[in-house]
């Protein structure tokens, strides 16, 4: 069965600009999370989806971080306007629906801001 | 609030040593625990999980862990380690009540020396 899906895996941009993710999960799977995982330290769950419905996002900076899922099945991270502190890796896992079930990451993609 | 904590930023043991990298919880109810490991380049893999019943679950490439609910411990073993093995370890716990949001620990990583 495919992974999942990242792109792009590398992104320099500037303060201010913005930056946008997208992430295919894996064929079947109901949640998809977003992670931030800074250099040194473990992922951070940014957002997790059931479908495409908003699990859980108290950890996602809403001033600057938005994400959809339409239909359910890929999803989009956006950052806008980028800071320094964004740089970092941002991580796309997907899992059957529920508790109990272990996610699948994607390659990540390694964002700097300059 | 859920936590994880990982108390050794590093590990070191000898090829055919047994390893032993640990793990304490915190969270609000039954608690789903996973083990991941991150090898250099590679994106992060799933490798073993706790969610009820026999205390010691076993996992891919020989590795083990042991579940204590009262030190709310989940330590994760393997009897002889490979150079291999090394890589960077994470502790994850999902709560089973709140939709299973993901808490990960900060790492450890763990040097098999020949």
């Amino acid at each position: 069965e495919a992974g999942v899906a990242q792109s792009p895996r590398y992104k320099i941009i500037e303060k201010r600009q913005s930056v946008a993710f997208w992430c295919n999960p894996i064929s079947g799977h109901a949640t998809l999370y977003w992670y931030q995982q800074i250099l040194g330290q473990g992922p951070k769950l940014l957002i997790q989806f059931q479908n495409n419905g908003v699990v859980d996002d108290s950890q996602l900076p809403k001033d600057r971080f938005s994400a959809e899922r339409l239909k359910g099945v890929d999803s989009t991270l956006k950052i806008q306007p980028a800071k320094l502190e964004d740089s970092a890796v941002y991580l796309c896992a997907s899992s059957r629906r529920g508790g109990s079930y272990e996610q699948y990451f994607g390659p990540g993609t390694r964002l700097t801001v300059t | 609030a859920q936590s994880v904590a990982q108390p050794e930023d590093q590990v070191n043991v000898a090829e055919g040593n047994p390893l032993t990298v640990k793990c304490t919880y915190s969270v609000s109810g039954n608690p789903y625990l996973f083990w991941y490991v991150q090898y250099p380049n590679r994106g992060l893999q799933f490798l073993l999980k706790y969610i009820t019943g026999d205390n010691l679950v076993k996992g891919s490439y020989g590795f083990e862990a042991e579940f204590n609910k009262s030190q709310t411990s989940f330590h994760l073993k393997k009897p002889s380690a490979l150079v291999s093995d090394s890589a960077l370890y994470f502790c994850a716990v999902r709560d089973g009540v709140n939709a299973g949001k993901s808490t990960f620990g900060d790492g450890t990583t763990l040097t098999v020396k020949p």
